[in-house]
């Protein structure tokens, strides 16, 4: 399969502070990838669709100012957990589409705000 | 409103046993459902992925049967193995590449 990765793995920040999660289609170039936020032991909620080149489309209820969205280029998206609280802590997954229209997976990143 | 509704929770299974989990949707829309497997502190893994016009689908150990006027899909894991245990996600788009709906997740335990 096609191979996502993220970085980081997990993150450690301080409340008020800001943090940058990368998201990278490896081997593959991909038109949309889509970010998602999973709480311990619930399922993914989809935050927003990233296309490259245009603004992101968040879902209700999600922050946009709060959660910055960039796709520069084919290759790599970006979430920025702008002025972090404790209560966003969790773990952050993007995925990735190919023009076969799959849907692959990062290995997600841990964000835990003190 | 939760879109996909998967159940259950949570399976018990003798090794070699027979996994299945079941998944009902609303939005009669959706027409690419994908199942998706994840391990602790991992992003999940895309198992294997049916379309309407279809009613079953098999790949190895892993087969979903799909009820279109009920709708309603399953995931059947044969020939249960302890590296099985995880949690698996029924999901469901518009189209294949369209953003997922997750359902619940079924957190999975092959004892040996």
């Amino acid at each position: 399969g096609a191979v996502v990765s993220q970085h980081p793995s997990w993150v450690i920040c301080k409340s008020g502070t800001s943090v940058k999660i990368e998201c990278r289609s490896l081997d593959f170039q991909a038109t949309t990838m889509f970010w998602y936020r999973q709480f311990p032991k619930q399922s993914l909620m989809l935050m927003a669709t990233s296309n490259e080149g245009s603004k992101a489309t968040y879902e209700q209820g999600v922050e946009k100012d709060k959660f910055l969205i960039n796709h520069a280029s084919l290759t790599l998206s970006t979430l920025t957990v702008t002025s972090a609280h404790p209560e966003d802590s969790s773990f952050y997954i993007c995925s990735a589409t190919t023009r076969l229209f799959l849907a692959f997976f990062g290995q997600g990143t841990r964000l835990t705000v003190v | 409103q939760q879109q996909v509704k998967q159940s259950p929770q949570s399976l018990i299974v003798q090794k070699g046993g027979i996994s299945i989990i079941n998944c009902a949707y609303e939005n009669t829309a959706f027409d690419y459902f994908p199942w998706y497997q994840q391990f602790p502190g991992k992003g999940p893994a895309l198992l294997i992925a049916i379309r309407p016009d279809v009613s079953e689908k098999k790949e190895g150990r892993f087969t979903i049967s799909f009820n279109k006027s009920a709708k309603q899909f399953s995931l059947h894991i044969m020939d249960s193995q302890p590296g099985d245990s995880a949690t698996y996600f029924c999901a469901a788009s518009r189209a294949a590449g369209n953003k997922l709906t997750f359902g619940g997740g079924t957190r999975v335990l092959v004892k040996p």
